[in-house]
């Protein structure tokens, strides 16, 4: 079935970027999703990018896309303590609607 | 973006009692919402997918006896945790496709359910 690795942990300083890595296994993936969920809330949407596209950026998120090695990426500029959170990689294909979600990574920012 | 909206949020309750998780789209229609477990610094699970107007598609492991989900409404799908037991804490979150073609998914906020 559909797997999505993430690292667990990233600790940066505020001011730098940061970059959280994901891999995924579903050639078909059509979708591919950033979340963020703060602590004892829900998820929430913060980008996602189309398997035709090599690259997406909204203000200060960069989302870089390698399907030949199923490789995402999340880059944050400028990080800061708000920041902090578990950030979610997830896929989906159009058609199944459902989506395979990573088991997050826990972004630290320290002042 | 779309707004999707749990109640309640929080929700204690003795051993053996049911307990009802609403899950609403409050400015679009979805035909299909999801229900995920997720576990204290884990990652979601999975549990169902909730079909307007149909019986819901359960995912592997999780008992449909047990977990009952109903969607009568293109806005509104619940979930009922019945005879709830202690292993059954935990945070319960829906999510609903806002278009079908994009498969883009908008969150509840989750409802944290502890049963003593």
């Amino acid at each position: 079935g559909e797997d999505v690795e993430q690292s667990l942990f990233l600790s940066v300083r505020e001011g730098d970027s940061s970059v959280i890595n994901c891999t995924y296994t579903d050639s078909s993936s059509t979708y591919l999703y950033w979340y963020k969920q703060e602590p004892g809330a829900g998820l929430q949407l913060l980008t996602y990018i189309f398997s035709n596209m090599d690259m997406k950026q909204d203000q200060r998120l960069t989302v870089l896309l390698n399907k030949k090695d199923k490789h995402l990426s999340l880059r944050i500029a400028d990080t800061q303590t708000g920041d902090s959170a578990i950030y979610f990689c997830a896929e989906s294909t159009t058609n199944a609607g459902k989506s395979t979600f990573g088991d997050g990574t826990t972004l630290t920012v320290k002042p | 973006g779309a707004v999707v909206s749990q109640h309640p949020s929080w929700v204690i309750c003795k051993s053996g009692t049911s307990v009802k998780i609403e899950c609403r789209s409050l400015d679009f229609q979805a035909t299909t919402m999801f229900w995920y477990r997720q576990f204290p610094k884990q990652s979601l699970m999975l549990m169902a997918t909730s079909n307007e107007g149909s019986k819901a598609t359960y995912e592997q492991g999780v008992e449909k006896d047990k977990f009952l989900i109903n969607h009568a409404s293109l806005t509104l799908s619940t979930l009922t945790v019945t005879s709830a037991h202690p292993e059954d804490s935990s945070f319960y979150i829906c999510s609903a496709r806002l278009n079908s073609n994009t498969g883009e998914l908008f969150f509840g906020e989750g409802s944290r359910l502890t049963v003593l």
